[in-house]
C-alpha cells in the first residue's frame, strides 16, 4: 500500500537550517510528482513547494522561495526540503503529498504523510 | 499568490445541505478547472474528496459534489451527517504553476 513518511522534523533556533525527509512506499516513485504542504498552529493549510516527477522542475509559494529547496533522491524513493534561513512563521505540521494529477495542474492528492512539526523558535 | 477566499465558517442540521463557496482569480480559479477541496480533521491528514472540480475519488459519498463558475468554485454537502464536521479547504492550479489552498472553513453540524 502507498505510504508516505515524514521524518527530521523539531525545534530549531531562528536563522537556522532544517532539512526533512519523506520516504515513499508502495508506488512507482519516479511516475509521481510530489508536494510539500504545512499548517500553522490554528492556521490553515498553505501549499509550500512541488518537484515534478522526473525533478526537471520545482516550484516554491513565495513565502518560502529563496530559503527552502525541494528535491528527490529515486535511488532511495525520498523527497526533501531543505529548509534555511528559518523563522518563527515556518513553525508548523510539514505534510508531504503525491500528485496524482495527470495534467500537472496539481488537482489530486490522495496520498498524504502523517506530517512532521516544525518549531522555530529562541 | 493571495489565498482563495473562503467562508470562516458554515454550518447546518442533520439531514441538511450546505455550500461553501471558494473565489479566486482569472489567474487560477477562473482559468484553470484544476479546483480540489480537501476535508481536514484536527490531528489527521487532509483528504481529497473532489478534484477537478467536480469528480470525486473512490470511496467519497456522492453527498459531496463541486461546481465552478467564473473565479469561483463551490462544495456542497447534501444530507449532512454529524461526521462531515471538519474544516473544508479548496485549493486551485495557478498561472504561476503554484498552487494555493483557501483559507479553510469550518463546518459545525447543529
Amino acid at each position: 500500500q502507498v505510504q508516505l513518511v515524514e521524518s527530521g522534523g523539531g525545534v530549531v533556533q531562528p536563522g537556522r537550517s532544517l532539512r526533512l525527509s519523506c520516504a515513499a512506499s508502495g508506488f512507482t516513485f519516479n511516475n509521481h510528482g510530489m508536494h510539500w504542504v504545512r499548517q500553522a498552529p490554528g492556521k490553515g493549510l498553505e501549499w509550500v513547494a512541488v518537484i515534478w516527477y522526473d525533478g526537471s522542475k520545482t516550484y516554491y509559494a513565495d513565502s518560502v522561495r529563496g530559503r527552502f529547496t525541494i528535491s528527490r533522491d529515486s535511488s532511495k524513493n525520498t523527497v526533501y526540503l531543505q529548509m534555511n534561513s528559518l523563522r518563527a512563521e515556518d513553525t508548523g505540521v510539514y505534510y508531504c503529498a503525491r500528485d496524482d494529477d495527470t495534467n500537472s495542474q496539481y488537482s489530486k492528492f490522495e496520498y498524504w504523510g502523517q506530517g512532521t512539526l516544525v518549531t522555530v523558535s529562541s | 499568490q493571495s489565498a482563495l477566499t473562503q467562508p470562516p465558517s458554515v454550518s447546518g442540521s442533520p439531514g441538511q445541505s450546505v455550500t461553501i463557496s471558494c473565489t479566486g482569480t482569472s489567474s487560477d480559479v477562473g482559468s484553470y478547472n484544476s479546483v480540489s477541496w480537501y476535508q481536514k480533521s484536527p490531528g489527521t491528514a487532509p483528504k481529497l474528496i473532489i478534484y477537478d472540480v467536480s469528480n470525486r475519488p473512490s470511496g467519497v459519498p456522492d453527498r459531496f459534489s463541486g461546481s465552478k463558475s467564473g473565479n469561483t468554485a463551490s462544495l456542497t454537502i447534501s444530507g449532512l451527517q454529524a461526521e462531515d464536521e471538519a474544516d473544508y479547504y479548496c485549493t486551485s492550479y495557478t498561472s504561476s504553476s503554484t498552487l494555493v489552498f483557501g483559507g479553510g472553513t469550518k463546518l459545525t453540524v447543529l
